[in-house]
C-alpha cells in the first residue's frame, strides 16, 4: 500500500518560516491534506486539496505539491504553532485514506 | 453547529467485547464518509477503515482487516465501532471524523473529541 514519509521532527525559532515535506511517490498526482495536532485534542484540518486553508486558519499556513514531495509551510511561526503535523492522501489501489507519521514542530 | 459527539471512555479486560459511538449533527450525515482513527499512547494517527452511511459502503484499512466492525445507523446520525474480543493491545484513543464532502478524497474537517479506550 501507498506510504508516505515526514521527518520525525522540525525546529523553527519565533518569526521564521518552517517546512514540513511528506514524501511519497508521485504524490503530486494526488490531492494532500494536513492537519495540526496539539497534546490531548483532536486533529485540525489546517490545508486541504494541496493549497486550500479552511475558514479560520491564518494565512501563514500554505501548503505545495509536485513530484514525490508535498510540503506544508508555515511563516512568521508563532509559539502556539508548536504541534503535531500530519498528511494525508487517498491510496487510490485500496481506495482508503493513508496518513504519514507525522512531525514534531518546535518553536525554539 | 456541525459537530461530532463521542461516547465516554472505557476501561475493560482482555477478552471483553465493546462499541463506541460518534453522533453527528448539524449537517445531513448521509452525505459524508466518517471515518474511525487510532491513536496510540505517544504515537500517531492511524486510519481503521471509514464509512458511507448514506448507503453503508464500508472500506477496512489493510493494516487492520478483521480486527473490529464499523457500522452506521443513519436513523440516529450515528457510526460505530465495535470489538467482539478486546486485547491490551487496543488501548487507545480513538477519533472519527467526517469528509468535507460526498468524495472520498476530501480531507477530514470535523472531527470528534476522541473515545479513550483502556485494555488492561
Amino acid at each position: 500500500s501507498y506510504v508516505l514519509t515526514q521527518p520525525p521532527s522540525v525546529s523553527v525559532a519565533p518569526g521564521k518560516t518552517a517546512r514540513i515535506p511528506c514524501g511519497g511517490d508521485n504524490i503530486g498526482s494526488k490531492s494532500v491534506h494536513w492537519y495540526q495536532q496539539k497534546p490531548g485534542q483532536a486533529p485540525v484540518l489546517v490545508i486541504y486539496f494541496d493549497i486550500d486553508r479552511p475558514s479560520g486558519i491564518p494565512e501563514r499556513f500554505s501548503g505545495s505539491n509536485s513530484g514525490n514531495t508535498a510540503t506544508l509551510t508555515i511563516s512568521r511561526v508563532e509559539a502556539e504553532d508548536g504541534a503535531d503535523y500530519y498528511c494525508h492522501v487517498w491510496d487510490s489501489s485500496g481506495d482508503h485514506p493513508v496518513f504519514g507519521g507525522g512531525t514534531k514542530l518546535t518553536v525554539l | 453547529e456541525v459537530q461530532l459527539v463521542q461516547s465516554g471512555a472505557e476501561v475493560k479486560k482482555s477478552g471483553e467485547s465493546l462499541k463506541i459511538s460518534c453522533q453527528g449533527s448539524g449537517y445531513d450525515f448521509t452525505s459524508h464518509w466518517i471515518g474511525w482513527v487510532r491513536q496510540m499512547p505517544g504515537r500517531g494517527l492511524e486510519w481503521m477503515g471509514i464509512i458511507y452511511p448514506g448507503d453503508s459502503e464500508i472500506r477496512y484499512s489493510p493494516s487492520f482487516q478483521g480486527q473490529f466492525t464499523i457500522s452506521a445507523d443513519k436513523s440516529v446520525s450515528t457510526a460505530y465501532l465495535q470489538w467482539s474480543s478486546l486485547k491490551a493491545s487496543d488501548t487507545a484513543m480513538y477519533f472519527c471524523a467526517r469528509t468535507m464532502t460526498s468524495g472520498y478524497l476530501d480531507g477530514f474537517d470535523i472531527w470528534g473529541h476522541g473515545t479513550a479506550v483502556t485494555v488492561s
